[in-house]
């Protein structure tokens, strides 16, 4: 039973770099895609975007010049990071496994990391 | 964007009753369309993926149906635990884009 975990500071500074990581157990981070979705507090779901194993990515246009998701696999890990935040980046971030059969569903989910931006 | 809008919003229901909600996209997205679940202060969940496939382990009262812009998620026979949010989610076109949600309440 594949789990994944985020971790990182749930407390940014304007203008100062948001850096989430998550951590794959029970099962290997190779082989297939994995997606980070934020969740501002009250609201809607937001693509993040994607990395393959390999390193190959997909961010969404609206966030691309902010945002950098990497993977280390030696680690089974893969990290998110947003630079320049400010009060709307503040939000619940999901991790999450792109699944394996079907047309990209997320199959599971880490149970979310609130992360608010504040001076 | 591909913009992806559910209806209804909300809705409020009774066990046992048989509730439709609907997912229309901005342009056609073959059957890259799945429908999640969400709990109060929990990740959402796959129910249905590629339009009509129901996920393992989600139990048989949830269907899916549809193809192209329009989509429908369907619960035969309400129980207690299905209260909850209800997100579709295009996988198609980059971004993805999620339904802005709707939410089932207990009459």
């Amino acid at each position: 039973q594949v789990q994944l975990q985020e971790s990182g500071p749930g407390l940014v500074k304007p203008s100062e770099t948001l850096s989430l990581t998550c951590t794959v157990s029970g099962g290997s981070i190779s082989g297939y895609y994995w997606s980070w979705i934020r969740q501002p507090p009250g609201k809607g779901l937001e693509w993040i975007g994607y990395i393959y194993d390999s390193g190959r990515t997909s961010y969404n246009p609206s966030l691309k010049s902010r945002v950098t998701i990497s993977v280390d696999k030696s680690k089974n890990q893969f990290a998110l990071k947003l630079n320049s935040v400010t009060a709307a980046d503040t939000a619940v971030y999901y991790c999450a496994r792109v699944g394996p059969t079907g047309n990209w569903p997320l199959d599971c989910w880490g149970q979310g990391t609130l992360v608010t931006v504040s001076s | 964007d591909i913009q992806m809008t559910q209806s209804p919003s909300s809705l409020s229901a009774s066990v046992g009753d048989r509730v439709t909600i609907t997912c229309r996209a901005s342009q056609s997205i073959y059957t890259y369309l799945n429908w999640y679940q969400q709990k109060p202060g929990k990740a959402p969940k796959v129910l249905i993926y590629s339009a009509s496939s129901l996920q393992s382990g989600v139990p048989s009262r949830f269907s899916g149906s549809g193809s192209g812009t329009d989509f429908t998620l369907t619960i035969s026979s309400l129980q207690r635990e299905d209260f909850a949010t209800y997100y579709c989610h295009q996988s198609y076109f980059t971004p993805q884009t999620f339904g802005q949600g709707t939410k089932l309440e207990i009459k």
